[in-house]
C-alpha cells in the first residue's frame, strides 16, 4: 500500500530536550515536505526537499533542521523545542515538484512543556 | 501575510443540499489551486485541482470554480453527504517561476458538516 508513514503519532516533551519526528514513503517520490497545522493558521510548510541532499526553507522554518540522506525517509529535528512548537504536525510526498497531489502521512501530535 | 484565505471557519448544510465552499487568495503569482479534504485523525487527502487556464473542473459530485479576475475559487459538492463531513483545506502553487512549484500554500481550513 502506498503510504507516507510518521512516528510517533503523539509525543510528550519538555522544552529543550531534542527530539526527531521519523518520515518515510514507499512511492518513491522525489519530494517531501514537513507542514504544521494550527488553529486558525490552516497548514504552514516548515521545510521541503526536492530530492536527496536538497533541502529547502518554507515558511516558518524557525527551530527546526531537517535533512535528506535518502530519498524514502525525511526526518523533522528539534534540537531546542519550545512551548510554541507545541502543534500537529504532517510530513508529505509528492512524485515532482510540480506538486499534482501530495500524499500525507496521518500527523504527529507534538506538545511541548 | 495570509495569501490564502478562507474566510468560513464552518459550514453545516443538509444531506442532499448543495455545499459550496469559498477561497480567495491574494497572490496574483499562483496558477494552480488545489482543495483537500481532511477526516480527524488522519491526514489530509487530495480531492481535486485546477489550473489558471481553466475555469471549472469537475469530478463526479465536485465541480471546482476559479475566477481569476476575482482572485477567488470555490468548491461545490452536489448531493451533499454525511461522509463529505470534514474539514476542507484550499491551497495555491506557483508553478511557473522561480520556485517553479516546490511551495503549497494553504488557507485555514473550514470545517463541513453535512447532516442527515
Amino acid at each position: 500500500e502506498a503510504q507516507v508513514t510518521q512516528n510517533p503519532r503523539y509525543l510528550i516533551t519538555v522544552t529543550g530536550k531534542k527530539l526527531t519526528v521519523t518520515c518515510s514513503q514507499n512511492m518513491n517520490h522525489e519530494y517531501m515536505s514537513w507542514y504544521r497545522q494550527d488553529p486558525g493558521l490552516g497548514l504552514r510548510q516548515i521545510y521541503y526537499s526536492m530530492n536527496v541532499e536538497v533541502t529547502d526553507k518554507g515558511d516558518v522554518p524557525e527551530g527546526y533542521k531537517v535533512s535528506r540522506k535518502e530519498k524514502r525517509n525525511f526526518p523533522l529535528i528539534l534540537e531546542s523545542p519550545s512551548p510554541n512548537q507545541t502543534s500537529l504536525y504532517f510530513c508529505a510526498s509528492s512524485r515532482d515538484r510540480f506538486l499534482v497531489a501530495l500524499h500525507f502521512g496521518n500527523g504527529t501530535r507534538l506538545t511541548v512543556t | 501575510d495570509q495569501q490564502v484565505k478562507q474566510n468560513s471557519p464552518s459550514l453545516s448544510v443538509q444531506e442532499g443540499r448543495i455545499s459550496i465552499l469559498n477561497c480567495d487568495y491574494t497572490n496574483s503569482m499562483f496558477d494552480y489551486f488545489l482543495w483537500y479534504k481532511k477526516y480527524p485523525a488522519e491526514g489530509p487527502t487530495f480531492l481535486i485541482s485546477i489550473s489558471s487556464i481553466k475555469d471549472k473542473n469537475e469530478d463526479g459530485r465536485f465541480t471546482v470554480f476559479l475566477n481569476k479576475s476575482a482572485k477567488h475559487l470555490s468548491l461545490h459538492i452536489v448531493p451533499s453527504q454525511p461522509g463529505d463531513s470534514a474539514v476542507y483545506f484550499c491551497a495555491a502553487s506557483e508553478r511557473e517561476g522561480e520556485t517553479s512549484g516546490s511551495r503549497l500554500t494553504f488557507g485555514e481550513g473550514t470545517q463541513l458538516t453535512v447532516n442527515p
